[in-house]
């Protein structure tokens, strides 16, 4: 059964740094594209960032360029996000996502930041 | 940047009732547009792919159809698991985009 299990949300201060995981399991994640997906509270999807199978290839959302940073580690099965410099419209639900289709999804880890 | 358009943004039916839902691209995206489904709380979940494919373990009167920049979603006959909130979606270019949804509530 494919699982994907975000962790590392919490509640962070304007600016500061917060890193995201997603634990794989019941594929194999070194074949499978990566995505990270946030959704702001009572709001829409937005997509956030993917990575291919290797970590060779990264794409960012414009508002999160160069503050989130996308990495996986394929011996661990794991999927991060690194986020600096965070901002109050950075809060949100996160998910992490499988493939090019995104056909499997986590249940999320809800990011708040505030002072 | 590609921008999706849903209609109508609610959609008030009864079980048992045909659901039509429509994505419109701001340019073509060729055949690469998802549909998926979310209720409250949970993740969404993945309906249709590449416009018109049923993804795995999703009932048969879920349908897509369409090409370019008009696309639609059809459920055939609404069960009550079927209201929800649906969005489509595009990955014909970077970045990614969804449209703002559509809620299929209860009449």
């Amino acid at each position: 059964e494919v699982q994907l299990v975000e962790s590392g949300g919490g509640l962070v201060q304007p600016g500061g740094s917060l890193r995201l995981s997603c634990a794989a399991s019941g594929f194999t994640f070194s074949s499978y594209w990566m995505h990270w997906v946030r959704q702001a509270p009572g709001k829409g999807l937005v997509w956030v960032s993917r990575i291919n199978s290797d970590g060779s290839t990264t794409n960012y959302a414009d508002s999160v360029k160069g503050r989130f940073t996308i990495s996986r580690d394929n011996a661990k099965n794991t999927l991060y996000l690194q986020m600096n410099s965070l901002r109050a419209e950075d809060t949100a639900v996160y998910y992490c996502a499988r493939d090019i289709i995104a056909d499997y999804w986590g249940q999320g880890t809800l990011v708040t930041v505030s002072s | 940047e590609i921008v999706l358009t849903q209609s109508p943004a609610t959609l008030s039916l009864s079980p048992g009732e045909r659901a039509t839902l429509s994505c419109r691209a701001s340019q073509s995206v060729r055949t690469y547009l998802a549909w998926y489904q979310q209720k409250p709380g949970q993740a969404p979940r993945l309906l249709i792919y590449d416009a018109s494919n049923r993804a795995t373990g999703i009932p048969a009167r879920f349908s897509g159809s369409g090409s370019g920049t008009d696309f639609t979603l059809t459920i055939s006959s609404l069960e009550p698991e079927d209201f929800a909130v649906y969005y489509c979606q595009q990955r014909s270019n970077w970045p990614l985009t969804f449209g703002p949804g559509t809620k299929v509530d209860i009449k």
